[in-house]
Order: structure tokens, then sequence, then C-alpha cells
């Protein structure tokens, strides 16, 4: 049983280029998250999906920032026209709860570190 | 809105002593508490989790932790360090919508022979 897998894990970009960075999580996880982890900071919420469903994505941090979950499996975050500010890890969770979620596992990718140059 | 503060960007212990990692929330509403644990350049790791069961939470590797209500705290302790133990260490609390975790700043535990 694979975990939860991300890709790129390493990305380099220059400023103003769009990235894109998947995540693959657990097979039959239903819920999956999107974290932006900044240097010596713990990780910040950015995005819920439920399914395909995104639920929530209070957290992301401006409209240059999109996530997608298509067919409920696999997911994208997107950026945009990236900034130096957006350098950090992306780290994506899944967990096999639905819906309001207390107690549920949430089992973490290893994480994307971008770069903006 | 629900929060933690870990005490603590850095502590170091010597192998065999004792292991104190502190975190407090901040919550209107029972929380729901992790410890997760970060090892470089890998994803986080749940250590232990308190969802208003027992008081005292066994997690994995030795560690537990209290959850105090009168002190609004959840510290993680282990009672013999472990050289592998070195790691970061985060602290987290479930928000309100139960979509999402409130993750603390960590805290680097260094482990010395």
């Amino acid at each position: 049983g694979a975990g939860v897998s991300q890709s790129p894990r390493y990305k380099v970009a220059k400023r103003g280029q769009d990235v894109a960075l998947r995540c693959d999580p657990i097979s039959g996880h239903v819920s999956l998250f999107w974290y932006q982890q900044a240097l010596g900071q713990g990780p910040e919420f950015l995005t819920y999906f439920q399914n395909e469903a995104q639920l929530d994505k209070s957290g992301l941090p401006s409209d240059r920032f999109f996530a997608e979950r298509p067919e409920g499996s696999v997911s994208t975050l997107k950026i945009q026209r990236t900034q130096q500010e957006d350098s950090a890890v992306y780290l994506c969770a899944s967990s096999s709860g639905a819906g309001p979620w207390f107690g549920n596992e949430q089992f973490f990718g290893p994480g994307t570190r971008l770069t903006v140059l | 809105a629900q929060s933690v503060t870990q005490l603590g960007s850095h502590v170091s212990v010597s192998e065999g002593a004792l292991v104190l990692l502190r975190c407090n929330y901040s919550s209107s509403v029972p929380p729901y508490l992790f410890w997760y644990v970060q090892y470089p350049n890998q994803g986080l790791q749940l250590l232990l989790k308190y969802t208003s069961a027992a008081t005292l939470v066994k997690g994995i590797n030795g560690f537990e932790a209290e959850f105090k209500k009168s002190e609004t705290s959840f510290h993680l302790t282990k009672p013999s360090a472990h050289m592998s133990d070195a790691a970061e260490y985060f602290c987290a609390v479930s928000v309100d919508s139960g979509y999402a975790l409130n993750f603390g700043k960590g805290t680097s535990l260094l482990v010395t022979p």
C-alpha cells in the first residue's frame, strides 16, 4: 500500500512562471488537503476536497492559486505568475473520512519544495 | 478560532533523558489535538491524537501526551530519548469547520550522545 505521493519533489521557477504541483492520495481516500509550509513554520491550510468537490478554499492566499481534483482522486495545485513569497514546501494530505473529519488521521505526502527565483 | 502555541523552537536533550515538548491550545469548544513528527525531507507522521476519550494518550515510538483542560495544555513526553527521535515536532488543533488543522510553529528536537 503506497502512501501519498507528490511530484515533483523539487521545483525551481522564475518569477512570473506558472507551476503545477501534483498529489496522488491514498487510493480510496475521500478527503484531500493542501497545506503550505514556509521555512521554519508549521503547515498552513490552503484548501480541502471531498471527492471532486472543493468544499473549502479559504486558505488560498490569492487568486493566483488554484486547485482541482476533477475525478476525485489525483489533485493538482496550480500557481500562476509565481512570486518569491510563494517559495515554500507544499504538502498534500489525504484522509479516509468524509465530511467533518474530527479525529480522522490525515496522511501526508513528502511535499514539493518550490523555489521562486 | 482554534490555535496552538508551541513553547521553545529548539529543545536539546541527552540520549536517555526525558523528552518534554510543550503545547498550549486556545479553543472555545472542546478541541481535537494532534502531535505530528516530521523527519528531514519527509512528510508529517501522526504520533498521537486526543479526541475527548482518555486524557492520557499513548502514541507510537513510546510517546505520550496528557490533555489538561485546566492548563489548556497538551504536552508531549517520552521517558527516554533515542537518537532516532531527532526531528521536528508539530502540535495541531482541529478547526471548527473540521476541514483543516491549525499547526504550531514546531519544535526541533536535538538528541545528543
